[in-house]
């Protein structure tokens, strides 16, 4: 079965430190999409950043960044000036047969004042 | 541009009642798919339809059912509620032109709490 593994139950930082969320997978894949979403307390998944599997450049998003090993499948997302704001539960998620995403169990942030 | 709109925002029901959970999709959107959220868990996915037609399942019994309207919105149908139904209901919305390079675009979720 195809998995996800998000191995940091629950990370914190510093208002404007950054911090990296680590998370793996499996897939026999050559083509896809990896995503990361967020997860505030409000429960609305909103989608932080997309990796298109075939590009070797990482994504950026204003603050939030990737760092993805395709032979490694690895994909982690690191964030950077980390604000209030940002405090939510982050999930790893890829495409997987007929499974449009399969999410990794999350990562719970704290961004501490 | 309105986004994912799911209703109602929360549900109580009880033991073996039937529930029916709705969704709009992102206008140009054709594909929804239903995840269900366990407290503390990541979503486990349900169904997706395309174009009115079931696209995908899940690993759910039969007493989950959806369908997709003309419109592309969808209603998600659990017979029977069992506690262990209680979650978050998630719907989202897609392009669904490529499994592998498809993006989902979340709606607010459906708060169900079986009693």
């Amino acid at each position: 079965a195809q998995t996800v593994t998000q191995s940091q139950p629950e990370m914190s930082v510093q208002e404007a430190e950054t911090v990296t969320l680590s998370c793996t997978y499996d897939t026999s894949e050559s083509n896809y999409y990896l995503f990361w979403y967020k997860q505030p307390p409000s429960r609305q998944m909103i989608l932080v950043i997309r990796q298109e599997a075939y590009k070797q450049q990482n994504a950026t998003e204003n603050r939030f960044s990737v760092n993805f090993q395709k032979a490694a499948k690895s994909f982690s997302l690191k964030i950077s000036d980390s604000q209030l704001g940002d405090t939510a539960m982050y999930f790893c998620a890829f495409p997987s047969g007929n499974t449009p995403l399969v999410f990794g169990k999350g990562t719970r942030l704290s961004v501490i004042a | 541009d309105a986004g994912v709109t799911q209703s109602p925002t929360h549900l109580i029901k009880t033991r073996g009642q039937h529930v029916t959970l709705r969704c709009s999709p992102i206008s140009g959107h054709k594909s929804v798919s239903w995840y269900q959220q366990v407290l503390g868990q990541g979503p486990q996915f349900i169904f997706q339809y395309y174009e009115k037609e079931e696209r995908g399942r899940g690993n759910f019994p039969d007493r989950f059912s959806a369908r997709q309207f003309p419109n592309y919105s969808s209603e998600l149908n659990v017979n029977a509620l069992l506690l262990g139904d209680s979650a978050l209901y998630l719907c989202a919305s897609s392009f669904a032109l490529d499994y592998l390079t498809d993006t989902q675009y979340f709606g607010p979720g459906t708060r169900l709490t079986v009693l």
